[in-house]
């Protein structure tokens, strides 16, 4: 059963467009909400992360927001690029806990 | 180079065949953990360990074990592999917060 549920399984976005994907959580012990992409053949790597004192984080064209009322967050991909094709998965954690939960990922297909 | 380390890549093996999958990090840290990832079901914890000798269950720990003597190792044993375990498997680690490190993964096919 997962905790943290991630929307959608897929999308495909044109280049140039923007890519939103969306988590929700139950737990409100997480503490550290961070977002990993990962290319086939590849183990997941850190892409942006956010803590729940921050409703919002960006990275050049990565942008996490975080509604802690409502226990969710989502991952803006701006001005999307065909290297961005990847999928991505969002996690959530206690860090004094040290369980990672993630959520079943959702790729991403941007079309040139 | 700052690096987590898999081995073997790949693994085809049979049913009841007790294997071992081993995990080393380079970075000192104190975090470490197993995942697997399945179509569908995105990556379950298996095991993780918060510093040396200490290991605790994840979502999935069934069927597997794990042992953390020292701190850049941590391998993950199948003492009698079945088939629902052939998955792709990940090893990580952290300091005690931020960043997950992964390393490349090890596909594991059992028959």
């Amino acid at each position: 059963q997962q905790q943290v549920k991630q929307s959608p399984q897929s999308l495909i976005v044109q280049k140039g467009g923007i890519s939103i994907i969306n988590c929700a959580y139950e737990n409100t012990a997480f503490d550290y909400f961070p977002w990993y992409q990962q290319f086939p053949g590849k183990g997941p790597a850190l892409l942006i992360a956010i803590r729940p004192d921050v409703s919002e984080k960006k990275e050049g064209r990565f942008t996490i927001s975080f509604n802690k009322s409502a226990k969710q967050f989502s991952l803006h991909i701006m001005d999307s690029q065909p290297g961005d094709s990847a999928t991505y998965f969002c996690a959530a954690i206690t860090d004094s806990w040290g369980k990672f939960q993630f959520g079943a990922g959702t790729q991403v297909v941007v079309t040139p | 180079e700052a690096q987590v380390t898999q081995n073997p890549r790949y693994l085809i093996t049979v049913t009841g065949k007790k294997l071992t999958v081993t995990c080393s990090q380079n970075m000192n840290h104190e975090y470490m953990s197993w995942y697997r990832q399945d179509p569908g079901l995105g990556l379950r914890q298996i095991y993780y360990s918060m510093n040396v000798e200490v290991t605790d269950k994840g979502d999935v720990p069934e069927g597997y074990k794990v042992s953390r003597k020292e701190k850049r190792n941590f391998p993950l044993i199948l003492e009698s592999p079945s088939p629902n375990q052939t998955s792709l498997y990940f090893c990580a680690s952290r300091e005690y917060t931020g960043e997950l490190f992964f390393g490349e993964g090890s596909r594991l096919t059992v028959l």
